[in-house]
């Protein structure tokens, strides 16, 4: 079947520190991935995404590449800032069928002055 | 103006009760979509509707039931509560059936006691 591994939290940054959230799956075909963010208190945002091998998405300064061979999306930034505070979930949906995203645990950051 | 909606936020009942979370989006979706986030953040879909019609349903009890009286709305009965029915329940929308971006709503957390 169809899942999402992402690597356990909290993760404890300084702010302006480089952040790194990795992300593997596993899935028939070739899926669609997915970062979402969700502030506290908050619906889930999406925040990137990226539809075929080799593809980045980008924003706010995140960035993540579609990598097949590795079956990965990690999750990366520069420089975070305490406002980045939050919990990232990577998701897949399969391209064929009607759609159902398919979350990781989710990975909680954590920002400090 | 609220792109996806839900009330209420917040809701306390006892076990055995029957309740009802209410959603609502704007955004000219076509489908929508039910999701359960437990205590440990995991988010899973339980429900999706495309054009008023069930197309994903998850292994959840029969006690739940969506009913969506038209194409902006979808709303989830919960008849009998259990203390595990408690969690954020989010409601979600998307364009379309592949590969297309969730907009989540809020959240209603629901606590059984």
């Amino acid at each position: 079947g169809n899942s999402v591994t992402q690597m356990e939290g909290p993760v404890t940054l300084s702010e302006e520190a480089f952040l790194t959230i990795n992300c593997t799956y596993t899935a028939t075909g070739y899926p669609s991935l997915f970062w979402y963010v969700q502030y506290p208190g908050e619906g889930l945002q999406l925040l990137l995404k990226a539809t075929k091998a080799d593809d980045k998405g980008s924003n706010k300064g995140f960035e993540a590449t579609y990598r097949k061979e590795t079956t990965s999306f990690h999750l990366e930034k520069g420089s975070v800032q305490v406002s980045d505070s939050a919990v990232y979930f990577c998701a897949l949906s399969t391209n064929t069928g009607f759609q159902k995203l398919v979350f990781g645990t989710g990975t909680r950051l954590l920002v400090s002055p | 103006d609220t792109a996806v909606s839900q009330t209420p936020k917040y809701l306390v009942t006892q076990m055995g009760n029957d309740k009802s979370i209410k959603c609502e989006q704007n955004l000219g979706h076509d489908t929508m979509y039910w999701y359960k986030q437990d205590s440990k953040k995991f988010l899973k879909i339980m429900f999706s509707y495309n054009n008023k019609e069930l197309i994903i349903n998850e292994t959840v009890p029969n006690r739940f039931s969506p009913k969506s009286p038209d194409k902006a709305h979808l709303n989830l009965h919960i008849n009998s509560l259990e203390l595990g029915d408690s969690a954020v329940y989010f409601c979600a929308s998307s364009g379309g059936t592949v590969a297309y971006e969730q907009y989540f709503g809020p959240g209603t957390r629901l606590t059984v006691t």
